[in-house]
């Protein structure tokens, strides 16, 4: 079981570029999200998903899309990379897709280390 | 609005010490209670969690109670081994699929 599998795990970028970074996820979970965590700040939650063609967004989505196709995969986009974005990227999906059920944790991925020069 | 404060670290400890890393939050309504560890070069794991009041969350020798007058979650082991070496990490959650994450405390375990 592989559970949470992000790609690639490093990757830099030159200002302006784009780029999309992979997630997907194996144990059917319908709530998927994407952080960046930045040193001293924790994690910042960018954009989520609660099932296939439903998005919104978090605490710091500017600058960051996404799309939600199929239940496996959360992809996120970075549209014209700043220096800025430099930061490690973790997705995250749950068992739980309720708005109100507050007793399930999180499963991460290994992460996407991005730097942008 | 909701935060978690969490004490800054690094915390260095000898192997076989005691630990408690303090986590507070504060939230409008009833949160549950999370704490995660990343070991170097990973990302997070779920630790242990406590869902109500007065509950104890417990996992690999870690504990945690959640006591809800103090709006506290701290996070103790009685005796730290080198593999504990981490980043740790309080998670309140009040529900609206936006867990707030505290800033993380470094645990260094010195052999």
């Amino acid at each position: 079981n592989a559970g949470v599998t992000q790609t690639p795990k490093f990757q830099v970028l030159k200002t302006g570029q784009s780029m999309t970074l992979q997630c997907a996820q194996d144990m059917n979970h319908e709530y998927m999200s994407w952080y960046r965590q930045d040193p001293g700040m924790g994690l910042r939650l960018i954009h989520y998903s609660v099932g296939a063609g439903i998005t919104d967004q978090g605490e710091v989505p500017n600058g960051y899309n996404v799309s939600r196709s199929t239940t496996e995969d959360f992809p996120l986009r970075l549209l014209s990379a700043a220096p800025s974005q430099t930061s490690v990227y973790f997705c995250a999906s749950s068992s739980s897709s309720s708005y109100y059920d507050k007793t399930y944790g999180y499963t991460f991925g290994s992460g996407t280390r991005l730097t942008v020069v | 609005g909701n935060s978690v404060t969490q004490m800054e670290g690094p915390v260095t400890l000898s192997e076989e010490a005691f630990l408690t890393i303090n986590c507070t939050y504060t939230a409008t309504g009833y949160p549950s209670l999370f704490w995660y560890v990343q070991y170097p070069g990973e990302g997070l794991q779920l630790l242990l969690k406590a869902t109500k009041a007065d509950d104890k969350g417990s996992n690999k020798g870690f504990e945690a109670t959640y006591r809800k007058e103090t709006t506290s979650f701290h996070l103790e082991k009685g005796s730290v081994q080198v593999s504990d070496s981490a980043v740790y990490f309080c998670a309140p959650y009040t529900g609206g699929f936006k867990t707030i994450f505290g800033a993380g405390t470094r645990l260094f375990v010195k052999a």
